[in-house]
């Protein structure tokens, strides 16, 4: 099965830009898509199809994906960025073709 | 506006079943692909299942031949049966709606629910 591989941590101060990645064989080959998961709260998607925005979803937000690394990014980093965030891709070559990420958790210092 | 509301979780012993329900307004169950994503206590996401167009089905390994996903187009609703509950079912359950646009090799979750919480334990 196909492993999407997230760091568990990642932490930034108020202002600056953080950088989430996501590690997968050739995953530059594939869409990936990225969640936001805030304490008690569902999922919410913030970029699809590597670096779209859902209507909503602040410009701060941007993603980028080749090789095998797909990354999100997160410009002047705000407290209320604070949260998990999961990316995932469709791999259907795959008898589990739903891919999630372990997520990271964002701190902002 | 589109709004998913998950209901039915709670707590439950060993071996046995419950129904969840997710209440869809602001779009038409039957025209989407839909799906149920968990998430046990500080872990991260699973999807367990998926209902394509039509009668189409995928299920994680994991809940394979005791889960059963369906949807009541008269009333808007997903559904997920769950038989033979484990300690390991323990999780909070997601209702999501599916992206798959034309000619796409890709999906995506674009609408997720609240959740609603399964405690498999005696």
């Amino acid at each position: 099965s196909y492993v999407l591989t997230q760091p568990p941590s990642v932490s930034v101060a108020p202002g600056k830009t953080a950088r989430i990645t996501c590690g997968g064989n050739n995953i530059g080959s594939k869409s990936v898509h990225w969640y936001q998961q805030k304490p008690g709260q569902a999922p919410v998607l913030v970029t699809y199809y590597d670096s779209d925005r859902p209507s909503g979803i602040p410009e701060r937000f941007s993603g980028s994906n080749s090789g095998n690394t797909a990354t999100l990014t997160i410009s002047r980093v705000e407290a209320g960025d604070e949260a998990d965030y999961y990316c995932q891709v469709w791999y259907s070559s795959s008898n589990h073709p739903v891919v999630f990420g372990g997520g990271t958790k964002l701190t902002v210092l | 506006e589109v709004q998913l509301v998950e209901s039915g979780g709670g707590l439950i012993q060993p071996g046995g079943s419950l129904r969840l329900s997710c209440a869809a307004s602001g779009f038409t169950v039957s025209r989407n692909y839909m799906s149920w994503v968990r998430q046990a206590p500080g872990k991260g996401l699973e999807c367990v299942s998926v209902i394509y167009g039509g009668s189409g089905t995928y299920y994680a390994d994991s809940v394979k031949g005791r889960f059963t996903i369906s949807r009541d187009n008269s009333k808007n609703t997903l559904y997920l049966q769950m038989n033979s509950l484990r300690a390991e079912d323990t999780a909070v359950y997601y209702c999501a709606r599916v992206v798959v646009p034309a000619a796409s090799s890709s999906l995506w979750f674009d609408s997720w629910g609240q959740g609603t919480l399964v405690t498999v334990s005696s």
